[in-house]
């Protein structure tokens, strides 16, 4: 079946740009969506990517899709203390026509002063 | 006001009881889903509404119920609660058609002791 797969933490210093990984197994996936967790709230949509893309930049982020070898990635310039939260990948595929979303484990992201 | 609200947001129940979790959204969206979120294993799908009159199990749904009252409103039962069921509940929606994009509530986080 569907999967997906992030590591599960990541460490940065405030000012530095970071990468959040992700991979999938999904060939037909269409669209690839990161959302934010902070703590004690619910997840909110960042961006998202469909699979025809390479690239989708929107303001500090960057989401960079290498279909070939089922990779997503963010990056976030000049990170901050506040964008301290679990970072979630996601994806859908048409072949389901469902809109269920397949989620991986989230990465926390640890931003330090 | 936040589109998609959920009650109560922290329950402690005792194993065997019957509880109830509530979602409402404004948003206007027809599709709505329920998941369940556990430490390091992203979100599971439990049940999903396309409509008033459709509804699905998602990948985690033995020991659940749901109950679709009108397009703003989904419910999410636990028929006789088990401590195994301690988790943070989400609900989410999403409009018809692609890109499939979830907005989700603020969570239920559920105890049963």
């Amino acid at each position: 079946g569907e999967d997906v797969e992030q590591s599960l933490f990541l460490s940065v210093r405030e000012g530095d740009s970071s990468v959040i990984n992700c991979t999938y197994t999904d060939s037909s996936s269409t669209y690839l969506y990161w959302y934010k967790q902070e703590p004690g709230a619910g997840l909110q949509l960042l961006t998202y990517i469909f699979s025809n893309m390479d690239m989708k930049q929107d303001q500090r982020l960057t989401v960079l899709l290498n279909k070939k070898d089922k990779h997503l990635s963010l990056r976030i310039a000049d990170t901050q203390t506040g964008d301290s939260a679990i970072y979630f990948c996601a994806e859908t595929s048409f072949r389901s026509n469902t809109g269920k979303l397949i989620f991986g484990q989230g990465t926390t992201l640890q931003v330090k002063p | 006001d936040a589109d998609v609200t959920q009650t109560p947001r922290n329950r402690i129940t005792k194993t065997g009881k019957r509880i109830m979790l509530e979602c409402s959204q404004t948003k206007g969206h027809d599709r709505m889903y329920w998941y369940r979120q556990d430490p390091g294993l992203g979100l599971r799908l439990i049940y999903y509404s396309f409509d008033v009159k459709d509804i699905n199990k998602g990948e985690i749904s033995d020991g659940y119920s749901v109950s679709r009252q009108a397009q703003a409103k989904f419910s999410l039962s636990l028929e006789s609660a088990i401590p195994n069921q301690t988790a943070l509940y989400f609900c989410a929606t999403s409009p018809q058609g692609y890109p499939y994009e979830q907005y989700f509530g603020p969570g239920t986080r559920l105890t049963v002791t």
